[in-house]
């Protein structure tokens, strides 16, 4: 079984600000990570996946995720945020055993609030 | 590409009603489905995962007699919800996997709104 613990339930930022949520998992077998971001009343969106090969990925809207095996992270950053990157980040495992497409597991979710 | 929609958007019922929620791919066969519902300010909390043909598996704690699942086709799963209550109301939301797709991503439905009264 897996979890995930994203300990910010709300991160406020400044436009034009570095942000960097965080997350943590726990499993007993190797997983695939991923990063999601919902806008209000909306599905999810993908951000990011890490699959195997470089630690440090790079998603769609500027930002990026590195995966650190020995703190059991995966922590999001962008360098400089936009007020439209207001939204809810959510924080995702799936185990590579059984193919990883199949059971997530989310976090709690990080409200981002990008103010002026 | 990889596009899943959900019809209805938004839907009210009458308590003791039952609701039917339509997930679709559009531009592709998905072989698994899933369903998610998602409490206010909560994480996603997958009901259950349906394979094209076959019966779904429901995660612990869900009902599968108030949650039927069925998925007849590879671009259409139903979630119905039946003799619904107001602690039924909850934001649903399906995702898709298909093995002609990258085989580990599921993509994601737009959600579907349900409020009982």
């Amino acid at each position: 079984a897996q979890s995930v613990t994203q300990l910010d339930s709300q991160v406020p930022v400044f436009e034009e600000a570095p942000v960097e949520l965080r997350c943590n998992y726990s499993s007993s077998v190797s997983v695939y990570l991923f990063w999601y971001v919902q806008y209000p009343n909306q599905g999810l969106q993908l951000l990011l996946k890490y699959l195997s090969g470089s630690t440090l990925v790079k998603g769609i809207n500027g930002f990026e995720a590195e995966f650190n095996k020995s703190q059991t992270s995966f922590h999001l950053r962008k360098p400089s945020v936009h007020i439209s990157d207001t939204a809810e980040y959510f924080c995702a495992v799936s185990d590579r055993l059984t193919g990883g497409g199949n059971k997530l597991t989310f976090g709690t979710g990080t409200q981002l609030k990008v103010e002026l | 590409g990889a596009v899943v929609s959900q019809h209805p958007s938004r839907v009210i019922c009458k308590s003791g009603t039952s609701v039917k929620i339509e997930c679709r791919s559009l531009d592709f066969q998905a072989t698994t489905m899933f369903w998610y519902r998602q409490f206010p300010k909560k994480s996603l909390m997958l009901m259950a995962t349906s394979n094209e043909g076959s019966k779904a598996t429901y995660e612990q704690g869900v009902e599968k007699d108030k949650f039927l699942i069925n998925h007849a086709s590879l671009t259409l799963s139903t979630l119905t919800v039946t003799s619904a209550h107001p602690e039924d109301s909850s934001f649903y939301i399906c995702s898709a996997r298909s093995t002609d797709r990258l085989p580990n991503e599921q993509y994601f439905g737009p959600g579907t709104r349900l409020t009982v009264t």
